[in-house]
């Protein structure tokens, strides 16, 4: 089974330009989830989506925001970028019922400049 | 809210010697804790979970037992090898939470043979 694939997995921006970032689950998952990594800030929840709804949302500026289709990829958007969003997004897909047993894929490292 | 705090590294160890890293948190409710490992230019793997008190969870040598008492998820290894060499990342789950992992900031382990 092909694991969780996340495009591209380099983007450099600069500021005040937008991204958007891409993520495809497992094949059988419906719960994706986004992380952002900093060495400043370690690993910080941003949104899961289930079924194509927001379940939950971490303390981020609306400028982050996501959706998931019905084919359980999702997208994560993150508009008028600033040099503190540089980080690797990490996504994560869930199987359904087996409560936070996430598998991650390899994360897409953004740069800001 | 919930947090989990673990040990700064790096740490470096001999191939073959014992590892202990530490890990506290804290939580209002009844959270399920995970190890997470993370090898260079890779996305996060589960490496064990644990989802009650004194659950032990194991895998690939390595062992954490939760500890309600102690509030602590303290991951063990009895010989470490060289391809034990990463980022190691304590986390919970809060199981009213859905999906949403807090991270403790990881701890680097680097093996020497």
């Amino acid at each position: 089974k092909a694991g969780v694939t996340q495009t591209p997995r380099y983007l450099i921006k600069t500021r005040g330009q937008q991204v958007t970032l891409s993520c495809s689950p497992i094949s059988g998952h419906r719960s994706v989830s986004w992380y952002q990594q900093t060495p400043g800030q370690g690993l910080q929840f941003l949104f899961e989506y289930f079924s194509e709804t927001q379940r939950n949302k971490g303390n981020f500026p609306g400028r982050f925001s996501g959706r998931q289709f019905s084919n359980s990829r999702s997208e994560m958007n993150v508009s008028t970028l600033e040099l503190g969003d540089s980080a690797l997004y990490l996504c994560a897909s869930s199987p359904l019922g087996r409560l936070a047993e996430q598998f991650f894929g390899p994360g897409t490292r953004l740069t800001v400049l | 809210g919930d947090s989990v705090t673990q040990m700064e590294g790096p740490v470096t160890l001999s191939e073959e010697a014992f590892l202990t890293i530490n890990c506290t948190y804290t939580a209002t409710g009844y959270p399920s804790l995970f190890w997470y490992v993370q090898y260079p230019g890779e996305g996060l793997q589960l490496l064990l979970k644990a989802t009650k008190a004194d659950d032990k969870g194991s895998n690939k040598g390595f062992e954490a037992t939760y500890r309600k008492e102690t509030t602590s998820f303290h991951l063990e290894k009895g010989s470490v090898q060289v391809s034990d060499s990463a980022v190691y990342f304590c986390a919970l789950t809060d199981n009213n939470a859905g999906n949403m992992l807090t991270f403790g900031g990881g701890t680097r382990l680097m093996v020497k043979p």
